[in-house]
This record gives structure tokens, sequence and C-alpha cells, in this order.
């Protein structure tokens, strides 16, 4: 069956650029998450969701990030007036229920200039 | 604090040579630990979890809390292990998210 997919794959803005990345997970499944690749900090954790449940939000940067996830499958990051240290890979996973084996998708590459 | 630990960037040994790549960790609690890895141009992808106690593609990682480390094993090393390997941990109990802390991440090459 289908993976996680993530859109765009690629992603290139001007500093102070609002943007939105996508991420629609394997159908099905009820977690979520989102994570970032960064060459400085390597990959964390930013948001957490689970069917209904308000998100775990801990992993957020800053106020300028923001995710929404619509009755309970797409999911969309938003990062508000961009930052160049905003650039990395932002990955999205997701799971049949918490806890369980993470399928994660490939990425959105995102450069800030 | 939740930590995880890879102390190498990059590991490179000949092909049939034994491999070892180091993971610490630093948790309060029974964590659940995982091995991920990401071959060249592919998505990143489970490798094994201490929980499953199984070998894949010729891995084994054994939990050893004493130590607090998850070192990943095998025993003859092939050039297509050539990848990058992530260490991660999870927090055990029942309100556990699965959210994943990751290491810094070791680049393994094989060479022939």
């Amino acid at each position: 069956g289908a993976g996680v997919s993530q859109s765009p794959s690629n992603k290139v803005t001007e500093k102070g650029k609002d943007v939105e990345l996508r991420c629609d997970p394997i159908s099905g499944h009820t977690a979520l998450y989102w994570y970032r690749q960064s060459l400085g900090q390597g990959l964390e954790f930013l948001i957490y969701f689970q069917g209904n449940s308000a998100p775990d939000k801990s992993g957020l940067p800053s106020d300028r990030f923001s995710a929404e996830r619509t009755g309970g499958s797409v999911s969309t990051l938003t990062i508000q007036r961009t930052q160049q240290e905003d650039s990395a890979v932002y990955l999205c996973a997701s799971t049949l229920r918490s806890r369980e084996t993470q399928y994660f998708g490939p990425g959105t590459r995102l450069l800030v200039l | 604090a939740q930590r995880v630990t890879q102390p190498e960037k990059l590991l490179s040994v000949f092909k049939g040579a034994p491999v070892e790549l180091k993971c610490n960790y630093s948790y309060s609690g029974s964590p659940e630990l995982f091995w991920y890895v990401q071959y060249s141009r592919q998505r990143l992808q489970l490798l094994l979890r201490h929980i499953s106690r199984e070998s894949i593609k010729g891995f084994t990682a054994d939990l050893n809390k004493g130590e607090t480390s998850f070192h990943l094993k095998k025993p003859f090393a092939q050039e297509e292990d050539s990848a990058m390997y992530y260490c991660a941990l999870s927090g055990g109990g029942s309100g556990n998210t699965g959210k994943l802390i990751f290491g810094q991440g070791t680049t393994l090459q094989v060479k022939p």
C-alpha cells in the first residue's frame, strides 16, 4: 500500500515568508508525528497528534511554528516569518497506534534564503 | 534529561569485518530503544527495537540497563550496510506518546 507522503519535496523561500508543509499519513493510522532533521541539531521531535486528543506541541521551537491535523488524517505544518535557521528537512511519521512502529515520509527539504 | 548519545559520527570498516555502532542513553524510567536506518536516497526506517529481541539483516542490539547502552552489532559487515544509523529512545509507560528522541546519527561506511 501507499506509504506516508509529504509535499512539497523541496521548498525554497525567502526569509520572512510563511510556508506550509503537508503530510499524508498511511490510511488508518491514528498517530502522526512531525520531526525536523537539521545539520546542527540532528533529528528533533516537533509535534504529535493522536486521534481527537490535544496535540503534544512540546517540541515546537517557537510560536512561529504551528500544525494542525484535519479530519484525523492530513496534517499541515506552518512556519510563519521563516528564518534561515528554519532550513532543514521536515519529516512526518505515522503509526497505527501510539508507541508502535513509526513509518516515515520522504521529508520536505526547506531552504530559507 | 532525556538524551541519546552516539559518539561516532563516522565508522568506516572493511567488508567482512565486525561492526559495533555505539549508543548510550539517559532516561529516568524504563525507555524503549530503537535503531533506525537511512540508506542513500531512501526514507528513514526502523531497523530493530529492543523489545522485539530479534535480528534484522544480521544486526542485533542488546539493552544494557546497567551501562545505559544499546549498541548495534553485526559480526560481518556487508557493503549494502553502508547507511546512516540513528539510535532513538521513547519513554515507557502507559502515558507515553511514542515520540522519539534521536541520537546524532552514525554514518557507517563499508569498504570493499
